[in-house]
C-alpha cells in the first residue's frame, strides 16, 4: 500500500515568511505527484500537478519541487488568503493516495 | 467554466443505500475520467473510486474500504455521474467530492484531480 506522508502536521507562521511543506512517498513515483489547497467550508483545489506544474490561476508565489520519493511545496511570501491545508496526492498501479495533511496557521 | 454539481446527500440509517449524482458541464464528459473523494468529518481527504472514460473502458477501480459495497457508474447522454452506496456504515459518513481526474502528453498518466465540485454530504447514522 502507497503512503504519503506530510511533514509537518501544522505549521505556523506569519503573512510575508516563507512557507515549506513536505511529502515523501514510500516508493517513487517520478514526478506523478500533486498539491491541492483546502480552506475551512471549500472544496479543495489544484495547486501543483506533475510536481512543478501550477494549475491554471495560481499565483507565482506557490512552487512545487522534487522528484521520486521528495517533494516541496513553498509558498514564497505568504499572504494573509494562502492560511489554510495543504494535501499531496498521487496514483500508485490503479489506487490514489493522498498524504494526511499540513494545516497552515497563522502565527 | 468547468462545473460539477453533486446531489444526493442525506441522512440514512446503517445498513441502508444511497445514489449520489453529479452534473458536469463545461467538459467533454465524454472523454473525462471522474472520481469520487471523500472528506470525514474533521479528517483528511479519501479516494473512494474512480472511471475511467467511455473511450477507455469504463472501468472502475476502488478504495479497499468501499469495494463491493460502493458502484460508480457514467451517463454521457446526461453528462452524469454516478455513486451508488449500499449496505453504508457509520464510517461512510463523510463530504463526497465529485472529482475530474487528468493526465498530460506525453504519458497521459491520469493521477491529478483537476476539478472538484462543492460535494455533497452523507450522514450515516441510526
Amino acid at each position: 500500500e502507497m503512503v504519503l506522508t506530510q511533514s509537518p502536521a501544522t505549521l505556523s507562521l506569519s503573512p510575508g515568511e516563507r512557507a515549506t511543506l513536505s511529502c515523501r512517498s514510500r516508493q517513487s513515483v517520478s514526478s506523478y505527484l500533486a498539491w491541492y489547497q483546502q480552506k475551512p467550508g471549500q472544496a479543495p483545489r489544484l495547486l501543483i500537478y506533475d510536481a512543478s506544474y501550477r494549475a491554471t490561476g495560481v499565483p507565482a508565489r506557490f512552487r512545487g519541487s522534487g522528484s521520486g520519493t521528495d517533494f516541496t511545496l513553498t509558498i514564497s511570501s505568504l499572504e494573509p488568503e494562502d492560511f489554510a491545508v495543504y494535501y499531496c496526492q498521487l496514483r500508485s498501479d490503479w489506487m490514489y493516495t493522498f498524504g494526511q495533511g499540513t494545516k497552515l496557521e497563522i502565527k | 467554466e468547468v462545473q460539477l454539481v453533486e446531489s444526493g446527500g442525506g441522512l440514512v440509517k446503517p445498513g441502508g443505500s444511497l445514489r449520489l449524482s453529479c452534473a458536469a458541464s463545461g467538459i467533454a464528459f465524454n472523454d473525462a475520467w471522474m472520481a469520487w473523494v471523500r472528506q470525514a468529518p474533521g479528517k483528511g481527504l479519501e479516494w473512494v473510486g474512480r472511471i475511467k472514460s467511455k473511450i477507455d473502458g469504463p472501468t472502475t477501480d476502488y478504495a479497499a474500504p468501499v469495494k463491493g459495497r460502493f458502484t460508480i457508474s457514467r451517463d454521457e447522454s446526461m453528462n452524469t455521474l454516478y455513486l451508488q452506496m449500499s449496505s453504508l456504515k457509520t464510517e461512510d459518513t463523510a463530504v463526497y467530492y465529485c472529482t475530474t481526474v487528468l493526465g498530460n502528453p506525453p504519458s497521459y498518466y491520469y493521477y491529478y484531480m483537476g476539478v472538484w465540485g462543492k460535494g455533497t454530504t452523507v450522514t450515516v447514522s441510526s
